[in-house]
C-alpha cells in the first residue's frame, strides 16, 4: 500500500458525459501528479500540483481539468468524454522537496461506452 | 526532448536466476532522476529503485539494483534470486526538466518467470 488513494476504482459512463476522479495524497506530500495509461499512447503525464497551485503541465486535454484543495487532495475532471479517453489513470505524490521518491495510487480504470 | 526507451518489449528468466532489463535515456539536462516501476497483472504502480544523476554510487534496494552508466545514458535494472511474484510489467521513468517532478516512461518490459 503506497498511502495514495484514489476513488472510484472503476467508472463506467458513456460518450459526451462528465466525471470526476479523486485522489488523496500521503500524509505530508505536498504534490500530486496525474498520468494516464492508454494501450496505445502508454503512460503520459498529464498535471502536477504543489501545495495547491499548478507547477507542470503535461498532454492534458482541454476537456480535462484539475485542481488541488486546501487539505491537498486533488480531483481530475473529465468532460465531454469520447471514446478514446478510456484509460487507467493514476495519481501519485511526492513529499515535499523530493524529486526522489513518487508513490503512486491504485489508479482509476475509466471506461467510456 | 527528453526520452526514455525500453527496447525488450518482453523478457523470460528462470525462478532463482538474475535478469537484467534495459533502459536507455536522452536527455541534456545536467541534472535528472530515473526511476523503476513494477506494474502487475492487478494493475497499480510499484515504486522500486531510484538513482540520481550526481549519485556516486549505483542504487540498490534489496534484490533490485540500478546498473547505471552515466556516459552510455543507461539506467538497467537488475533483478537477482528472480521470483514466481516478479512477473509484471517493468517500466523505466526519467524525472522531467525543471523544478518539477513530473515523470516520462518508457514503453515497458513484461517479464515472466518460469518455475
Amino acid at each position: 500500500d503506497s498511502g495514495v488513494t484514489q476513488t472510484p476504482k472503476h467508472l463506467i459512463t458513456a460518450t459526451g458525459q462528465r466525471v470526476t476522479l479523486r485522489c488523496s495524497p500521503r500524509s505530508g506530500d505536498l504534490s500530486v501528479y496525474w498520468y494516464q495509461q492508454s494501450l496505445d499512447q502508454g503512460l503520459q503525464f498529464l498535471i502536477q500540483y504543489y501545495n495547491g497551485e499548478e507547477r507542470a503541465k503535461g498532454n492534458i486535454l482541454e476537456r480535462f481539468s484539475a485542481q488541488q484543495f486546501p487539505d491537498l487532495h486533488s480531483e481530475l475532471n473529465l468532460s465531454s468524454l469520447e471514446l478514446g479517453d478510456s484509460a487507467l489513470y493514476f495519481c501519485a505524490s511526492s513529499p515535499r522537496g523530493g524529486f526522489h521518491e513518487q508513490f503512486f495510487g491504485p489508479g482509476t480504470r475509466l471506461t467510456v461506452l | 526532448a527528453q526520452k526514455i526507451t525500453q527496447t525488450q518489449p518482453g523478457m523470460f528468466v528462470q525462478e532463482k536466476e538474475a535478469v537484467t532489463l534495459d533502459c536507455t535515456y536522452d536527455t541534456s539536462d545536467p541534472s535528472y532522476g530515473l526511476f523503476w516501476y513494477k506494474q502487475p497483472s492487478s494493475g497499480e504502480m510499484i515504486f522500486l529503485i531510484y538513482q540520481g544523476s550526481y549519485d556516486q554510487q549505483n542504487a540498490t534496494e534489496g534484490r533490485y539494483s540500478l546498473n547505471f552508466q552515466k556516459a552510455r545514458k543507461s539506467a538497467n535494472l537488475v533483478i537477482s534470486a528472480s521470483q514466481l511474484g516478479d512477473s509484471a510489467m517493468y517500466f523505466c521513468a526519467m524525472r522531467g526538466s525543471g523544478n518539477t517532478g513530473k515523470l516520462i516512461f518508457g514503453q515497458g518490459t513484461t517479464l515472466q518467470v518460469k518455475p
